[in-house]
């Protein structure tokens, strides 16, 4: 079993429409979960922390399942530069491991 | 503020060659990880160095190898290059060994090897 794993994708979404991704991990032990994002060649940038209360930011809503070692986020009213990968990352032993990421396109 | 800074940006190799890539943290990180991204795939852990020593390493062959200099930056050293080893490799710093604020990453340094 791999240590972080995402749903395969690719998502294709038309503006506007709400979807949502999800990421299961091994490693009980981890304390720190994260959701970045990565434009095309370009390097992963942070998108939001996820807290075990839940949190939001804008249009984005991350949760934590620490009893079924998931984390999910959602995006609403999705917008056509929301099109990007996004990849879980999750704390293990002092380092940090990453999901193999779910590509987005949001179409007009 | 600066961010993380790597170089090179790009670099081609021949099979069999040794390459140093280089990464500057961001100011008031002191742990620098490495990762190494296939095209299609999620970054993968290579090391992570911490007051200049080598804390955690992921799944790679002795082949690649590292060092952190007093002043937090950090090199990638990868010997005897094979073809898979064409790559984008990610520099990623923090302030915080747990973690709790997550990395930020260097635009990378992509990796072809022929």
């Amino acid at each position: 079993r791999k240590e972080v794993e995402q749903d395969p994708g690719p998502f294709n979404v038309p503006e506007g429409a709400t979807v949502a991704f999800n990421c299961t991990y091994s490693n009980s032990a981890s304390q720190s979960f994260f959701w970045y994002r990565q434009d095309c060649r370009k390097e992963p940038k942070l998108l939001m922390s996820v807290y075990s209360s839940g949190n939001e930011d804008g249009r984005f809503t991350a949760q934590l399942n620490r009893a079924s070692q998931y984390i999910s986020l959602l995006i609403r009213d999705s917008k056509l530069s929301d099109s990007a990968t996004y990849l879980c990352a999750v704390n293990g032993n002092n380092d940090m491991r990453f999901g193999a990421g779910t590509r987005l396109t949001v179409k007009p | 503020d600066a961010g993380v800074t790597q170089s090179p940006t790009h670099l081609i190799k021949t099979r069999g060659q040794q390459v140093t890539l280089r990464c500057s943290p961001k100011s008031g990180h002191d742990t620098v990880s490495w990762y190494q991204q296939a095209l299609g795939q999620g970054p993968q852990f290579i090391f992570q160095y911490y007051e200049e020593e080598e804390r955690q390493r992921g799944n790679f062959p002795d082949r690649f190898s590292g060092h952190q200099f007093p002043n937090y930056s950090s090199e990638l050293n990868v010997n005897a290059l094979l073809l898979g080893d064409s790559a984008l490799y990610l520099c990623a710093s923090t302030q915080d060994t747990t973690l709790f604020y997550g990395y930020t990453f260097g635009s990378g340094t992509r990796l072809t090897v022929v």
